[in-house]
């Protein structure tokens, strides 16, 4: 067990509709990342947060959008869904401080599967 | 910003022999290099890392090395078992606080 929760597991949804999969770091982690993986594809970074505010953003599309929380869980949100969206998301907590360097450890994911 | 490339994309190895997978990166501020394991619909977990100050790093079974003046690290397993199978990434981390992640390398190993 990484210590990082995803909630919920498992999504299906339609085409336009809008989900948010949730997010709680390891406890002391203040970085959280989102990742999308789609089948038999690599690890695409969304965004990263920092002690709630934004560090770094990818190849994150203009429907979604994420935040993180006074208390650090963190929400990505994904609207007007698309069949191509469907894919594994996951989120990844670090202790996230700039000039020390940590690993990475993943949630379990949640599978989004858009009809 | 950074580019992590890895090869190979996949790798058959028979039970008992060893695999290699190699990563470049391109940002000469990298310092962190972690290695991570996905089994198939599971979560990347870290398998091993190294950091810059180091050149070699051992783990039982598994082993990273790291050339800073070529900008590579590679990731050996040793006596290799079935369970040895599943997808490796590596990635290297900076001092901009971002992860940049290789594509992957697939690997199975045959009984």
């Amino acid at each position: 067990d990484s210590g990082v929760t995803q909630t919920p597991k498992h999504l299906i949804t339609a085409t336009g509709q809008r989900v948010t999969l949730r997010c709680s770091p390891r406890s002391g982690d203040l970085s959280v990342y989102w990742y999308q993986q789609s089948l038999d594809q690599g690890l695409q970074f969304l965004i990263q947060y920092y002690n709630g505010e934004e560090r770094a953003k990818g190849n994150i599309l203009e429907r979604f959008s994420a935040q993180q929380f006074p208390d650090l869980h963190s929400e990505l949100n994904l609207s007007s869904l698309e069949l191509g969206d469907s894919a594994l998301y996951f989120c990844a907590s670090s202790v996230g401080d700039a000039l020390y360097n940590s690993p990475l450890h993943f949630g379990n994911g949640t599978r989004l599967t858009v009809t | 910003g950074e580019n992590v490339e890895q090869h190979p994309s996949t790798l058959s190895v028979q039970e008992g022999d060893s695999a290699v997978i190699k990563c470049t990166y391109s940002d000469s501020a990298s310092n962190y290099f972690p290695w991570y394991k996905q089994e198939l619909g599971k979560r990347p977990q870290l398998i091993i890392d190294i950091r810059s100050n180091v050149g070699e790093k051992k783990d039982q079974r598994i082993a990273v090395t790291l050339n800073k003046t070529a900008k590579h690290f590679s990731l050996h397993i040793t006596e290799t078992q079935p369970e040895d199978s599943a997808v490796y990434f590596c990635a290297a981390w900076n001092t901009g606080n971002q992860f940049y992640f290789g594509t992957g390398t697939s690997l199975t190993v045959i009984p």
